[in-house]
C-alpha cells in the first residue's frame, strides 16, 4: 500500500511556543489529506481535511487559527500548532487516499507533549 | 456517515479464528464497510473493505450481511501480533472517516 510518514515522531515543547508538524506522502502524490488527533484511550478525532493549493476545511469546534494547515505541494501538508497549551497534548495523526478514492493509509502518528 | 456498533473488546487464542462483529444498520446505499487496526501507539494500519460483497485479502476476510447491516471481520489464524484496537467504519468517502471506539481484541498464548 501506500507509504505515508510523519516528522517528527516526537516532540516536548514549552507552553507557548509552536510546533509544526510534517505528513509526507512517499510514493503517489496526495492532493488530499486528513489530521486527526487521539487523545489517550480515546478514539481519533477528525480536525481537518487538507487539499493541495487550496484552503483547509475544519471540522465542527475545531480552531482554524490555532491549527494552521499548509498544504503546497502534492507530497507534503504540514499541521502547525500555534501558542501551544498542555490540552494540546496529543497523538496526532495525518493520512491520505493513496492516490484512491476507496481506501486510506494513515501515517505513524506524531506525539505531542506541551510543558 | 452511519454510525457502527462494536464489542469494546474480544479475547482469542493464538492461532484460532478471530470474528470481529460490527453493527452499521443505518448504512446507506453508497457507504462501504472498512476495517482498520491500530496497534499501540502507532496510526492506524488499513485492512480491508467492501461494499457488500464479501471479501478476502492477505490479511483478513469480510463478511457482509445481505441486508447490509452488519459485517464480520475474520483474522484466520490469530497471532500475537494481531492483538489490537480494531475500527469498523462506514463512508462514502474513505478519507473522511469518524472512529467510533473500537474493539480491543486481545489474542492470548
Amino acid at each position: 500500500g501506500a507509504v505515508v510518514s510523519q516528522h517528527p515522531s516526537r516532540v516536548i515543547c514549552k507552553s507557548g511556543t509552536s510546533v509544526k508538524i510534517e505528513c509526507r506522502s512517499l510514493d503517489f502524490q496526495a492532493t488530499t489529506m486528513f489530521w486527526y488527533r487521539q487523545f489517550p484511550k480515546q478514539s481519533l478525532m477528525l480536525m481537518a481535511t487538507s487539499n493541495e493549493g487550496s484552503k483547509a476545511t475544519y471540522e465542527q469546534g475545531v480552531e482554524k487559527d490555532k491549527f494552521l494547515i499548509n498544504h503546497a505541494s502534492l507530497t507534503l501538508s504540514t499541521l502547525t500548532v500555534t501558542s501551544a497549551h498542555p490540552e494540546d497534548s496529543s497523538f496526532y495523526i495525518c493520512s491520505s487516499d493513496g492516490g484512491q478514492t476507496d481506501t486510506q493509509y494513515f501515517g505513524p502518528g506524531t506525539r505531542l507533549t506541551v510543558l | 456517515d452511519a454510525k457502527t456498533t462494536q464489542p469494546p473488546s474480544m479475547d482469542c487464542a493464538e492461532g484460532r479464528a478471530a470474528n470481529l462483529p460490527c453493527n452499521h444498520s443505518t448504512i446507506s446505499g453508497n457507504e462501504y464497510v472498512y476495517w482498520y487496526r491500530q496497534i499501540h501507539s502507532q496510526g492506524p494500519q488499513y485492512i480491508i473493505h467492501g461494499l457488500k460483497n464479501n471479501e478476502t485479502n492477505e490479511m483478513a476476510s469480510l463478511i457482509i450481511t445481505e441486508d447490509r447491516k452488519s459485517s464480520t471481520l475474520i483474522l484466520p489464524h490469530a497471532t500475537l501480533r494481531d492483538t489490537a484496537v480494531y475500527y469498523c467504519i462506514v463512508s462514502d468517502n474513505a478519507g473522511k472517516s469518524t472512529f467510533g471506539d473500537g474493539t480491543t481484541l486481545t489474542v492470548k498464548p
